[in-house]
């Protein structure tokens, strides 16, 4: 069974760091991109970019360049999402996605981050 | 890049009824690069349709794709109550993906 499994909810305040992460299993790992999406409360889907665990080929949306950093680990079928300096706006439910064709089939179940002071 | 506006925002209809959603794009998409997703509150979103008329897998087949070009349909030939949901679409171009801001598929 494909299952994508994302880390747990969390709370940071403004300027801290954070790296959320995505693992993949039940699929082989490398042949398949995984993306992030946002979805701030209440509103609709954003696409960040997208990663190939095989050779960490990366894309970003222009809104998300340099915003965010994706990685990935394919020795533990793990990709990665992190920011440097969160802001308030930053507010989210991030979820991670597997890209067959040009669509996602699977989702995370998401992992929503929290920034206030 | 690609906008996709849907309509209407909000949809009111009665279970048992049948419902069209709308994607318009700003510019031509592939047929290919098109998708549809269904979305519960609580809930991540799930593949509907890929390909523009590709039903995912276990995805009942009152859900149907179609269009071309700019304009592309959701149809739902008779609702059930686990069809109220928020809809999305989504489209590829040039290395860049999109979504549509959603219909919400209320019940009357």
């Amino acid at each position: 069974e494909v299952q994508l499994v994302q880390s747990g909810a969390e709370v940071k305040k403004p300027g801290e760091s954070l790296k959320i992460s995505c693992k993949g299993s039940g699929y082989s790992f490398t042949n398949y991109w995984i993306g992030w999406v946002r979805q701030m409360p209440g509103k609709g889907l954003e696409w960040m970019g997208i990663i190939s665990p095989g050779n960490s080929d990366t894309r970003y949306s222009p809104s998300f360049q340099g915003q965010v950093t994706i990685s990935a680990d394919k020795s533990i079928s793990t990709a990665y999402l992190q920011w440097s300096s969160l802001k308030a706006s930053d507010t989210a439910m991030y979820y991670c996605v597997r890209r067959p064709g040009r669509y996602f089939d699977y989702w995370g179940q998401g992992t929503l981050v929290t920034v206030s002071s | 890049e690609i906008v996709l506006t849907q309509s209407p925002g909000t949809l009111s209809l009665s279970p048992g009824e049948g419902a069209t959603l709308s994607c318009r794009a700003s510019q031509s998409v592939s047929s290919t690069y098109l998708a549809w997703y269904q979305q519960k509150p609580g809930q991540a979103p799930r593949l509907l349709i890929y390909d523009a008329s590709s039903r995912a897998t276990g995805i009942p087949d009152r859900f149907s794709g179609s269009g071309s070009g700019t304009d592309f349909t959701l149809t739902i030939s008779r609702l059930e109550p686990e069809d109220f949901a928020v809809y999305y679409c989504q489209q590829y171009d040039s290395s860049l993906y999109t979504f549509g801001q959603g219909t919400k598929l209320e019940i009357k």
